[in-house]
């Protein structure tokens, strides 16, 4: 069973659309996340919700909105995309109540915007 | 800000050899996780370590967290081409709520056979 999934896997799309990626987590964890990894490997967080509280909210266009429906489900619209947004975006979740804040990632989604 | 530094940076070994990578930083973490990512693949967690001075050893990587909590390091004996990857180290801290997990930039490994 997949602990951590989010579709679609890979996303090409054009410059100015809106897009969305999904992300779901059986694994029973409080608090998801989204990161963005450039081409250099640099893997920076952008949000995170802790029982559908946003508490992390990094320097991100507001073009970004992350939506979580419930504690299993965190999804990221983006709109009006641009060519710097394109990017592998990970969804992952913790426990925080564990006190070790342990990531578990999704496979990504690799966004190529032409 | 809080910031982790890894080296080297990319690493490229014949099977067999044995590696250290590092990881270093000027802020006193609560715990240290080591992560390994394959190609088109999400980051996986190998490791973390909470006490200073604490050694943990995964059949052939081990692990070490420093006295002071800044720093840390990943051996890795007879290294296997499975092992190549990019290796992340990540560090935690508990002061508020909002503290957030902080990764390293990564040692790409290539192990050749």
């Amino acid at each position: 069973d997949t602990a951590v999934s989010q579709t679609p896997k890979y996303l090409v799309t054009q410059m100015g659309n809106d897009k969305s990626i999904k992300c779901e987590q059986n694994l029973g964890h409080d608090t998801m996340y989204w990161y963005k990894q450039d081409s250099k490997k640099f893997l920076k967080i952008m949000f995170s919700y802790n029982n559908k509280e946003l508490i992390i909210n990094e320097t991100v266009p507001n073009r970004f909105s992350p939506k979580s429906p419930d504690k299993a489900h965190l999804n990221l619209h983006i709109n009006s995309l641009e060519l710097g947004d394109s990017a592998v975006y990970f969804c992952a979740s913790s426990s925080r109540t564990s006190g070790m804040d342990e990531q578990f990632f999704g496979p990504g989604t690799r966004l190529t915007v032409l | 800000t809080q910031l982790l530094e890894q080296s080297p940076q990319f690493l490229s070994i014949q099977e067999g050899e044995n590696l250290t990578v590092y990881c270093n930083s000027s802020s006193v973490f609560s715990s240290l996780q080591w992560y390994r990512q394959e190609p088109g693949e999400g980051p996986v967690l190998l490791v973390t370590v909470v006490t200073g001075g604490e050694v943990k050893k995964l059949k052939r990587l081990t692990f070490q967290f420093g006295d002071a909590r800044k720093d840390s390091s990943l051996h890795i004996t007879a290294a296997q081409p499975g092992d190549t990857g990019l290796y992340l180290c990540a560090g935690a801290s508990w002061k508020t709520s909002y503290d957030k997990v902080i990764f390293g930039p990564g040692t790409s490994l290539s192990v050749i056979p």
